[in-house]
């Protein structure tokens, strides 16, 4: 069990937004920056978010990323049938000197 | 463009010792701290450590404290990570990844991965 808590999955259908959240501790979340990754089968994960809430170049704003207190939730608008992934929050955990990364999320677009 | 590139895949047999290379090109090696992340089959994410190429060093996950060993030939901007005495509990995607700043900081994020090297640990 990840120290990191994500939804197992999420679902919503084409066009419509879903959220995932990230819930986290004072030592992970609560003091550290984090970031979201999506992975597709077989492939490497691929950053989405950064810094809480920054977008690499080439990802487009139906991404965006929030944090609250020990909290972070990420958000995907206009939902297409290739956002079919794993999601994966990270970040630092003060505490245990690592980098942690949520359980994933499995998101399904009906 | 920037990327790592990864060895192929290994097969190794419980006890033995596996060496995974990374080959950075497209952007200034030791500039970027490279980490290095697993993923067993259907499972998560799991962090094994960090090294700083410009000087070598390095962190581990205290889970593979005594069992890893990251190091870096930056004359060919590769880095290595090497685990011993595997087990089958070993048998996973190793990921090499850059942290996206360059600035050191733990809470970086990793903005470019390389493919992935799948090592297997059997009899």
């Amino acid at each position: 069990q990840s120290v990191l808590a994500q939804p197992p999955s999420v679902s919503a259908a084409p066009g419509q937004r879903v959220t995932i959240s990230c819930s986290g501790s004072s030592s992970t979340i609560g003091n550290n920056y984090v970031s979201w990754y999506r992975q597709l089968p077989g492939t490497a994960p691929k950053l989405l978010i950064y810094d809480n809430n920054q977008r690499p170049s080439g990802i487009p704003d139906r991404f965006s990323g929030s944090k609250s207190g020990t909290s972070a939730t990420l958000g995907i608008t206009g939902l297409q049938t290739g956002d079919e992934a794993d999601y994966y929050c990270g970040t630092w955990d003060s505490s245990l000197s690592v980098v942690l990364f949520g359980g994933g999320t499995k998101l399904t677009v009906l | 463009q920037e990327q790592l590139v990864q060895s192929g895949a290994e097969v190794k047999k419980p006890g033995a010792s596996v060496k995974v290379s990374c080959q950075a090109s497209g952007f200034t090696f030791t500039n970027h701290d490279i980490n290095w992340v697993r993923q067993a089959s259907g499972q998560g994410l799991e962090w094994m450590g960090w090294m700083n190429p410009n000087n070598g060093n390095t962190g581990y996950a205290q889970k593979f404290q005594g069992r890893v060993t990251m190091t870096r030939d930056t004359s060919i901007s590769t880095a290595y990570m090497e685990l011993s005495r595997l087990t089958s509990e070993d048998t996973a995607v190793y990921y090499c990844a850059r942290d996206t700043h360059g600035d050191r900081r733990p809470d970086d994020a990793f903005d470019i991965w390389g493919q992935g090297t799948m090592v297997t640990v059997s009899s």
